[in-house]
């Protein structure tokens, strides 16, 4: 049962690459979201996908672009990453977008420094 | 100012003893209510989750709303060492919308 994968754990950029973040769920959900979380200011949303073809920005979505590739599969792309985007990155599912039924399941999480 | 505060502590406790833990919100449209539990290095997973004022227990722990203070709270009775992580309260507005996320709280239970 493995719920929801994050790719990688771990990734070290210098300012101006490029790269992305893979996330995959298994237990057929609706609902993806890109968070990242940073010491003080808690979790922050920066896209999300209601549902299979549908995207939107969230609260922080400035230098990022998301593909909802198919119902499993939703990836968060940094064009070129900047120091600022230095922090720990979670991808979540749920069931439906209100999370009423069994909350937002959480992946494990990519832990991104940005030199 | 945020929809949903939270202190972030640390909150420090011995073993055994009651941890209280709290959100405040400004938005009188949050009506269903969730608290996550989140280990080091770890996301965030499902603690609780309630729908209207009153209390709801499960096992050792008790959430409490109370919509007229916008005010929730997370009680940990017989705390222990594993219950050590930061715990966040997260909120939602009516089905259908997304939920908004305190900062967390961060628990240290002391043996």
């Amino acid at each position: 049962n493995a719920g929801v994968t994050q790719t990688p754990k771990f990734q070290v950029l210098k300012t101006g690459q490029s790269m992305t973040l893979q996330c995959a769920q298994d237990m057929n959900h609706n609902s993806m979201y890109w968070y990242r979380q940073d010491p003080g200011m808690g979790l922050r949303l920066i896209y999300y996908s209601a549902s299979e073809g549908t995207t939107d920005k969230g609260e922080v979505p400035n230098g990022y672009n998301v593909s909802r590739l198919n119902k499993r599969e939703f990836s968060l792309r940094l064009e070129s990453a900047a120091p600022s985007q230095t922090s720990v990155y979670f991808c979540a599912s749920s069931e439906e977008l209100s999370g009423l039924s069994d909350g937002y399941t959480f992946g494990s999480g990519t832990r991104l420094t940005v030199v | 100012q945020k929809e949903v505060e939270q202190d972030p502590g640390p909150l420090s406790v011995p073993e055994g003893a009651i941890v209280s833990l709290n959100c405040t919100y400004s938005n009188s449209a949050f009506q269903y209510f969730m608290w996550y539990r989140q280990y080091s290095r770890k996301g965030p997973e499902l603690l609780m989750y309630t729908y209207s004022s009153g209390n709801k227990e499960d096992g050792r722990f008790t959430a409490q709303v109370d919509k007229s203070s916008k005010y929730i709270s997370l009680f940990i009775r017989d705390s222990q060492p594993s219950d050590s992580a930061t715990y966040l309260c997260a909120m939602e507005k009516a089905a259908g919308n997304k939920l908004t996320f305190g900062g967390g709280t961060r628990v240290l239970v002391k043996p």
